[in-house]
C-alpha cells in the first residue's frame, strides 16, 4: 500500500529565500507524482506534474524533483514571495491502471514578509 | 474553457437528511474522481467513474454514499441520512479520455465544504 509522506508539516521563511519541501512515498513503483497547491478554504491548483521517467520539471520559480529509487521528491521555489502562502500537497498515481491519487497530508508555507 | 465546477460551494445539512453534491468535468473530459478532505488529514481517494460506468469505488463508505455519472448532466456524489462525521470538504477531479491520458494529471474542482449539524 503506497504511503506519502511530507516533512516538514509547516514551514515558515522571510521573504526572498530559496526553500525545499520534501515529498517521499513508500513504493516507488509510481507512475507519476503531481504537485498541488491549496490555499485556505479552496480547491487544488496543480503545479507541476512529473513522469516516471523524468527527474525533474520546472514552471517558472518552482523546480520539482523525482528520484524513484529512494522514494523522494523535492518542490524546490526560488525568490519566495508572500502570495506563495499556502498549504503544498505531494500526489502519488501509481500505476497507469490504478487511477487514484494518494495524497500526502501537505505543508503549510507561511512567508514572512 | 471552464475548469472543474462543483456545487454548491456550501452545503450544510441536519443529521439524517440527504446530500447532493454535483461535479461538471472539464470540457472534453470523461473521467471523473471524487477525493474527501477530512478536517486536518490529506485526501482520500473515494470514487471513479466514466460516463454511466462506476470504474472504483474502494474508497466508498460501505454505506449511505452512492455517486453516478449519467450520460447527460453532471456527477452527483450522494450522502443518505447524513451524520456529523461526514463533515468535511469534498473534491471532484476530472481527466480526459484514455489516449490522452498518459501524460495528463488531474485537474481538481474548488470542492463543496458540507457541514452537518
Amino acid at each position: 500500500k503506497q504511503e506519502v509522506t511530507q516533512i516538514p508539516a509547516a514551514l515558515s521563511v522571510p521573504e526572498g529565500e530559496n526553500l525545499v519541501l520534501n515529498c517521499s512515498f513508500t513504493d516507488s513503483a509510481i507512475y507519476n507524482l503531481q504537485w498541488f497547491r491549496q490555499d485556505p478554504g479552496k480547491g487544488l491548483t496543480s503545479l507541476l506534474l512529473i513522469q516516471s521517467s523524468q527527474r525533474e520539471q520546472t514552471s517558472g520559480r518552482l523546480n520539482a524533483s523525482l528520484d524513484k529509487s529512494s522514494g523522494r521528491s523535492t518542490l524546490y521555489i526560488a525568490a519566495s514571495q508572500p502570495g506563495d502562502s499556502a498549504t503544498y500537497l505531494c500526489a502519488v498515481r501509481s500505476n497507469f491502471g490504478n487511477e487514484k491519487l494518494t495524497f500526502g497530508t501537505g505543508t503549510r508555507l507561511t512567508i514572512i514578509p | 474553457n471552464a475548469g472543474v465546477m462543483q456545487n454548491p460551494r456550501h452545503l450544510v445539512r441536519r443529521r439524517g437528511q440527504e446530500a447532493r453534491l454535483r461535479c461538471s468535468p472539464m470540457k472534453g473530459h470523461s473521467h471523473v474522481y471524487w477525493y474527501r478532505q477530512l478536517p486536518e488529514e490529506g485526501l482520500k481517494f473515494m470514487v471513479y467513474l466514466q460516463k454511466e460506468n462506476i470504474i472504483d469505488e474502494s474508497g466508498m463508505p460501505k454505506e449511505r454514499f452512492s455517486a453516478e455519472f449519467p450520460k447527460e448532466g453532471p456527477s452527483i456524489l450522494r450522502i443518505q441520512q447524513v451524520v456529523r462525521g461526514d463533515s468535511a470538504a469534498y473534491f471532484c477531479a476530472s481527466s480526459p479520455p484514455n489516449q490522452d491520458r498518459a501524460n495528463y494529471g488531474y485537474t481538481f474542482g474548488s470542492g463543496t465544504r458540507l457541514t452537518v449539524v
